[in-house]
C-alpha cells in the first residue's frame, strides 16, 4: 500500500509517559498527515506536513507535536500521554500530483492506561 | 471543505449492485468528490474520485449529478469483502490545504 509503514503497530503505555509514533514512506511525497480515529468520531486530523520542517496543526492538535527532519519520516509525539489519547492513529501521504488521493498506513493502536 | 451527508447504513445482497448515496449540496466549483472505504479498522482505502463527469475504475463507478449536489457510488457486483464503512468526502485539491475531512460514513453490509 503506497509504501507507508507505521511503527509501532501496537503500544500500551502509562499516563504521563512520552510516546513517539513513526510514519515512514518510500514514495518521496511532499505531504504527510497524522489522523486519529475514535468510535463515533471518524478520522480527525491531528497535524500535517507539507515539507521537511514544514508542519501545521489540524483540528485536534492539542497534546501532540510533530517533526519532519527527512522527507520520508513524520513523527508524532505525545509529550505526556493521557487516557483520552487512547486511539488508533493513521498516517497518510498525498500522491505526487495535486489530484492524487491520500494513501493511508496500517495504523497504530495506542492504549494509555 | 463542504460537508457531506450520508445515510448511516445500508445493506445489499451478494452479487447485486450496491448504490451508496451522498449529498454535498454546498460543494464549490473547485471541489472534487472522493470516496474511500475502511474495512474493519484497517487504514482507509481510496476508491474513486471525480469533479463533474461520471467516473469508472476497476473498483466502482461514481455518478455525479449535473448540479453536483449529490453523487452515488456504485459497486456493480458486491461481495462479502465489500462490507465496510464508505466515506464520501469533498476536497479542494490544489494548494497546501488538501486535508481530507471524514464524516461518519455509511456502513455497507453485504449479506450472503
Amino acid at each position: 500500500d503506497a509504501g507507508i509503514t507505521q511503527s509501532p503497530r501496537h503500544k500500551v503505555t502509562e499516563t504521563g509517559t512520552p510516546v513517539t509514533l513513526r510514519c515512514h514512506q518510500t514514495e518521496n511525497h511532499r505531504y504527510m498527515y497524522w489522523y486519529r480515529q475514535d468510535p463515533g468520531h471518524g478520522l480527525r486530523l491531528i497535524h500535517y506536513s507539507y515539507g521537511v520542517k514544514d508542519t501545521d496543526k489540524g483540528e485536534v492538535s492539542d497534546g501532540y507535536s510533530v517533526s519532519r527532519s527527512k522527507t520520508e519520516d513524520f513523527l508524532l509525539t505525545l509529550e505526556s500521554a493521557t487516557s483520552s489519547q487512547t486511539s488508533v492513529y493513521f498516517c497518510a501521504i498525498d500522491g505526487p500530483t495535486s489530484q492524487e488521493t491520500q494513501y493511508f498506513g496500517p495504523g497504530t493502536r495506542l492504549l494509555v492506561l | 471543505d463542504a460537508k457531506t451527508t450520508q445515510p448511516p447504513s445500508m445493506d445489499c445482497a451478494e452479487g447485486r449492485a450496491a448504490n451508496l448515496p451522498c449529498n454535498h449540496s454546498t460543494i464549490s466549483g473547485n471541489e472534487y468528490v472522493y470516496w474511500y472505504r475502511q474495512i474493519h479498522s484497517q487504514g482507509p482505502q481510496y476508491i474513486i474520485h471525480g469533479l463533474k463527469n461520471n467516473e469508472t475504475n476497476e473498483m466502482a463507478s461514481l455518478i455525479i449529478t449535473e448540479d453536483r449536489k449529490s453523487s452515488t457510488l456504485i459497486l456493480p457486483h458486491a461481495t462479502l469483502r465489500d462490507t465496510a464503512v464508505y466515506y464520501c468526502i469533498v476536497r479542494v485539491v490544489a494548494g497546501a490545504n488538501s486535508k481530507l475531512t471524514f464524516g461518519k460514513g455509511i456502513t455497507l453490509s453485504v449479506r450472503p
